[in-house]
């Protein structure tokens, strides 16, 4: 079945950067975009942006432009979230899920990104 | 960007049915049929539940289901059992491939 599995938990002090990696299964890669989507503490759902293993095409939500950054590897079907600058309300858990025409649907276990001084 | 809309919580005895609301602020995301729902219990990650307005995948009960009137999206989940207690989230398609979530609602099933 379709699994995707997350890196561990991470902290960071503030001004560092951040990747997460998200390791796929059970379907095949290039067929499914990946979406990030990230919960702050007691918070709702916040959409980072995806992303086409396909072709690379990324589009990322607005307010993270420029501090994010998707990748995929191909060879490893594994996804990679950077986020650089990290500010304390950076703090979240951190999800990736497949995506395709109509959304996001298969979702990781979530990444717990802390930061703190 | 258009925000999406949902009541902070609803509540509902055993067998009773419950709606939530999704509204979308934005009258150009209304022409969207790209709306999904996730299902959440607290500490886990978010679960498909509905896509495509009103689609359910394999292994998702029927007592779920979804409908759209304008720009107003639901969510109904019939014969409300103790486990469907949980928070719900709707997300629409944005727009130059951009996604939105709702706030979120929680259910409480009393």
């Amino acid at each position: 079945q379709v699994q995707l599995v997350q890196s561990g938990t991470e902290v960071k002090k503030p001004g560092a950067s951040v990747k997460v990696s998200c390791k796929t299964s059970g379907y095949s890669f290039s067929n499914y975009g990946i979406s990030w989507v990230r919960q702050a503490p007691g918070q709702g759902l916040e959409w980072m942006g995806w992303i086409n293993p396909y072709n690379g095409n990324r589009h990322s939500a607005q307010r993270l432009q420029g501090r994010v950054t998707m990748t995929t590897d191909t060879s490893t079907d594994t996804a990679y979230m950077e986020l650089r600058s990290l500010r304390p309300d950076d703090t979240a858990v951190y999800f990736c899920a497949t995506h395709n025409y109509y959304g996001i649907n298969v979702w990781g276990q979530g990444t717990t990104v802390t930061v703190s001084s | 960007q258009s925000a999406l809309t949902q009541p902070a919580s609803v509540s509902g005895s055993p067998g009773q049915s419950i709606s939530i609301s999704c509204t979308e602020t934005s009258s150009d995301v209304g022409s969207y049929d790209l709306v999904a729902w996730y299902q959440q219990h607290p500490g886990k990650a978010p679960k498909l539940m509905i896509y495509g307005v009103t689609e359910r995948p394999s292994g998702v009960s029927n007592r779920f289901s979804g409908s759209k009137s304008g720009n107003t999206a639901s969510l109904t989940i019939s014969g409300l059992q103790a486990e469907d207690e949980a928070d719900y989230y709707c997300c629409s398609y944005s727009g130059i491939s951009t996604w939105v979530f709702g706030g979120g609602t929680r259910l409480t099933v009393l």
